[in-house]
């Protein structure tokens, strides 16, 4: 079936514009994670829905990056007033209820300007 | 923050021989996953191993869990080019839908 997926593959903004990041998950999943890769580093966790409601949004770095997951399935990274340190690669994960293996997309490469 | 360290950060071995990368981790754990993942992109699930179990093998993967050292090592046997990728270990602190904690990855190189 369908995996897990992100669009848009590539970003590419101004410093100081907004940006939202799309995550699809594989359907039937009831968790959904947001993590962020910087290069040469492992992800690192930003924010994880259990169903519509963020269960844990500790990672988010501050107050101008938010998620949404409405419907409890496709989610919505935004970053507001975005910044150079910003610029990473987007990772999203989804997850049955119960085991945590999660399936990862292959990610949204964000490069601000 | 990231949980653990891959140990070593690099390793670069001939198609054939056997990869056996390192994973420390500071704090308890429920499970322990290993990853890989090719050109920086999206991660794929290898094999998950529970706080309970020692160690565990899928294919030419065997993974071992020491929880008193804190450390867990992944060999993959027979190598080949394909293998080519980073290889993370992640852990996650309880059980069900948790977010996992990364370590920082090997970058395994195979050549032909």
């Amino acid at each position: 079936g369908a995996g897990v997926s992100q669009t848009p593959s590539n970003k590419v903004t101004e410093k100081g514009k907004y940006v939202e990041l799309r995550c699809d998950p594989i359907s039937g999943h009831t968790a959904l994670y947001w993590y962020r890769q910087s290069l040469g580093q492992g992800p690192e966790f930003l924010i994880y829905f259990q169903g519509t409601g963020a269960a844990d949004d500790s990672g988010l770095p501050n107050d101008r990056f938010f998620a949404v997951r409405p419907e409890g399935s496709v989610s919505t990274l935004k970053i507001q007033r975005t910044e150079r340190g910003d610029s990473a690669v987007y990772l999203c994960a989804s997850s049955p209820r119960g085991p945590n293996e999660q399936f990862f997309g292959p990610g949204t490469r964000l490069t601000v300007l | 923050s990231q949980q653990g360290e891959e140990d070593p950060q690099a390793l670069s071995i001939q198609e054939g021989e056997n990869a056996t990368m390192n994973c420390s981790y500071k704090t308890s754990i429920n499970n322990l996953q290993w990853y890989r993942q090719n050109s920086g992109r999206g991660l794929v699930h290898l094999i998950l191993i529970r706080s309970n179990e020692r160690e565990k093998h899928s294919g030419r993967l065997r993974v071992t869990l020491d929880t008193s050292k804190k450390s867990s090592s992944l060999l993959i046997t027979a190598s080949r080019a394909a293998d080519t990728a980073s290889y993370f270990c992640a852990t996650d602190a309880s059980s069900g839908n948790t977010p996992l904690v990364f370590g920082k990855g090997t970058r395994l190189s195979v050549i032909a």
